[in-house]
């Protein structure tokens, strides 16, 4: 079965700063697709970012962008220039066709101002 | 906007007593989605419809039932609530016509019901 671990809890950035959440996964499957959740304080879940297996270029969505590394199962997200609205839970998630999605635990993330 | 709705936002319920919360979606997606969430925790699946395919996970306790009437609309039934079911129920939808490029496969999630027990 697919796992998907996210080692860092809690995190915090000063704004405008630029910070990194890690997530790795464990899979026998070679095609895939990946995600980054957002779930701000009370508010909707919503995509971030998500990166077929296939491809080997990272995905990038303005401030935001992976570090995609197949051979490793990691798949790290970068926020750069971070503002106080992205102050939320991050869930990576993992999807395989036919299967169901998993999420990883989550990491917490704070924008300082 | 093409969306996920999720009525009512806040629900709240006795102990024993049943609760029906309900999703709609104007997305047109195959696929439904009902997710149990308590705080500060990963989204946990319950059941999900691939058409009109009910597909219940495993450790769902059989309290939780869903029904589908038509591609809009999902609806999680609570037989009988206990304290331990207080949580965000979220419902998400998601186009899986089979095909292994493109952006089907991408969950879109509502809102959120959060439910409290007394």
């Amino acid at each position: 079965a697919q796992t998907v671990t996210q080692s860092q809890p809690e995190m915090s950035v000063q704004e405008a700063e630029t910070v990194t959440l890690s997530c790795t996964y464990d899979t026998s499957e070679s095609n895939y697709y990946l995600f980054w959740y957002k779930q701000p304080p009370s508010r909707q879940m919503i995509l971030v970012i998500r990166q077929e297996a296939y491809k080997q270029q990272n995905a990038t969505e303005n401030r935001f962008s992976v570090n995609f590394q197949k051979a490793a199962k990691s798949f790290s997200l970068k926020i750069s220039d971070s503002q106080l609205g992205d102050t939320a839970m991050y869930f990576c998630a993992f999807y395989n066709y036919g299967q169901n999605f998993v999420f990883g635990p989550g990491t917490r993330l704070s924008v300082l101002p | 906007d093409a969306m996920v709705i999720q009525n009512p936002r806040y629900q709240v319920t006795q102990f024993g007593k049943p609760v029906t919360l309900s999703c709609s979606q104007t997305l047109n997606h195959n696929v439904m989605y009902w997710y149990q969430q308590k705080s500060s925790q990963a989204p946990k699946l319950l059941f999900h419809y691939y058409d009109k395919d009910f597909n219940n996970e495993a450790d769902t306790p059989d309290n939780f039932q869903s029904r589908r009437p038509n591609t809009s609309f999902c609806f999680l039934d609570i037989r009988s609530p206990g304290l331990g079911d207080a949580a965000m129920y979220l419902c998400a939808t998601s186009r899986d016509s089979g095909a292994v490029a493109g952006l089907q496969e991408t969950q879109y999630f509502g809102p959120g019901t959060r439910l409290l027990v007394l």
